[in-house]
C-alpha cells in the first residue's frame, strides 16, 4: 500500500519569513495530493491540492509543488504570520480508491 | 465543502463499553469515511462506509470492533465496541465531494477509563 513520509516534523519560523513542508510517497499510482491544516482542537481543513498532471498550484501565499519523477511534493507558505501557527497534514490518494493516505504531519509555529 | 455534524463531541466511557457515534452531512454524498486519531498523531483510516452493503476495512481494523452502518447517502455510525484504554482518540468522520476532495466532521473526542 501507500506509505507518505512528511518532513519536518516541527518547524519554527519567525513571522514574516517563508516555510516549506516536503512529502515523499511510494506508490506511483497516487494522483492526488491534498494539504490539510488542522489547528488545536479543530478538524482537518483542506487548503490546497494538486493532481498529478500538474506540476504546481498557488493559492495567495500558500503553493504546492508536484515532481511525480522524484515522487515527492512540497508545500510552501510565504509571508508567514501567527495564524498560519498549526499542524500540517500531507496525504497522497489515487483518484480510482479515494482513500487518503496521511504523512506523518509538520507542527508549524510562527514567531510573531 | 460540506456541512458535517458529528454526536456525541466528546464522551468518557468505561472500559469494556460500547459507543457509537453519528456522522451527519448536509447534502448526498457518494462516499463517506471514518479514521482514527490518537493523541499528537496523524489520521489513520478506519473503514469506508458503503451505502447498502458492508463496510470496506483497512489492515488493522475489523468489523467486530467498529461495526459501521451507512443507511443512506447523508448519515453513518461507527461504534467502537468493547472499548479499552487503547482506544482513546478522536475519531472522524470524513466525506468525499469530488474527485479526491475529502471534507472532515468536528471529530469525537472517546476517552475511556
Amino acid at each position: 500500500g501507500e506509505n507518505v513520509e512528511q518532513h519536518p516534523s516541527t518547524l519554527s519560523v519567525q513571522e514574516g519569513d517563508s516555510a516549506v513542508i516536503k512529502c515523499t510517497y511510494s506508490d506511483s499510482a497516487s494522483n492526488y495530493f491534498p494539504w490539510y491544516k488542522q489547528e488545536l482542537g479543530k478538524r482537518p481543513q483542506l487548503i490546497i491540492d494538486i493532481r498529478s498532471n500538474v506540476g504546481e498550484k498557488k493559492d495567495q501565499r500558500i503553493a504546492v509543488t508536484l515532481n511525480k519523477t522524484a515522487k515527492h511534493f512540497s508545500l510552501h507558505i510565504t509571508e508567514t504570520q501567527p495564524e498560519d501557527s498549526a499542524v500540517y497534514f500531507c496525504a497522497a490518494s489515487t483518484e480510482a480508491g479515494n482513500m487518503l493516505t496521511f504523512g506523518g504531519g509538520t507542527r508549524l509555529m510562527v514567531k510573531p | 465543502s460540506a456541512v458535517i455534524s458529528q454526536k456525541p463531541s466528546r464522551d468518557i466511557c468505561q472500559r469494556g463499553t460500547s459507543l457509537t457515534i453519528q456522522c451527519q452531512v448536509d447534502s448526498q454524498v457518494t462516499m463517506m469515511f471514518w479514521y482514527r486519531q490518537q493523541p499528537g498523531q496523524s489520521l489513520t483510516l478506519i473503514a469506508t462506509a458503503n451505502q447498502g452493503s458492508e463496510a470496506t476495512y483497512e489492515s488493522g481494523f475489523v468489523i467486530d470492533k467498529f461495526p459501521i452502518s451507512r443507511p443512506n447517502l447523508t448519515f453513518s455510525t461507527l461504534t467502537v465496541s468493547n472499548m479499552s484504554p487503547e482506544d482513546s482518540s478522536i475519531y472522524l468522520c470524513s466525506v468525499l465531494k469530488t474527485v479526491g476532495e475529502q471534507y472532515f466532521g468536528p471529530g469525537t473526542r472517546l476517552t475511556v477509563t
